[in-house]
């Protein structure tokens, strides 16, 4: 079946990176775009942006422009978000989601 | 970047009641190519959002006929009559017509 499968949660301090993982399986990576979602601890979702699986090309929301990179490794059907310079307001849970699938969600904790 | 303003912000219903929420969008959602790329997710506790209604009042596959979508333009709303216990937790509408892409704020259904 169609599976989203995301990396483990992670505890950074200010001012590190991290890269979370989302692995795709049970169909044809390259069909869909891939799309990444922010959702702060008690509140709403919030797009960040998405890559387009054929190109690799990213386009990301406003809000998600400095520090957040989107990237591929289409062997492997798995998408990559990773943040660097990490800052406090980066707590949160982020999804990925591809087509009408989602992943489980990854939450990170940036405290120091 | 398209605000959408989600009302009632919180909806408390006994079990069999309809309910409605209403999702209004700062510029229309009709796209180019004639198609309104509003969609309702349903995000429960502790879950990834999941997706209901697609292009304003498509039915996602296994979703029950108790959920109806209709609007168009600027304005358009969720229906669910008859809830159920399985219907409790976050409604959030979403339009993909208008890049960057956004989320309605969220409305809360729980029970009376």
């Amino acid at each position: 079946q169609i599976q989203l499968v995301q990396s483990g949660p992670e505890l950074k301090k200010p001012g590190e990176s991290l890269k979370i993982s989302c692995k795709a399986s049970g169909y044809t990576f390259t069909d869909y775009a891939m799309q990444w979602v922010k959702q702060a601890p008690g509140k709403g979702l919030q797009y960040m942006g998405w890559i387009n699986t054929q190109t690799g090309k990213p386009t990301y929301a406003d809000d998600f422009k400095e520090r957040f990179v989107f990237s591929l490794e289409t062997s492997a059907s798995t998408a990559y978000l990773q943040i660097n310079n990490l800052k406090n307001e980066d707590t949160a849970t982020y999804f990925c989601s591809s087509y009408v699938y989602w992943g489980q969600g990854v939450m990170v904790t940036v405290s120091s | 970047d398209v605000v959408l303003t989600q009302t009632p912000v919180s909806l408390s219903v006994t079990l069999g009641d309809q309910a409605s929420i209403s999702c209004r969008s700062s510029q229309s959602l009709e796209y180019s190519d004639g198609y309104t790329y509003l969609e309702w997710y349903l995000q429960k506790p502790g879950q990834s959002p999941q997706l209901l209604i697609y292009e304003v009042s498509n039915r996602f596959s296994g979703v029950p006929d108790r959920f109806i979508g209709s609007g168009s333009g600027t304005d358009f709303t969720l229906k669910i009559s008859r809830v159920e216990p399985e219907d409790l937790g976050v409604y959030y509408c979403f339009q993909a017509t208008h890049d960057p892409y956004t989320f309605g704020a969220g409305t809360k259904l729980e029970l009376k």
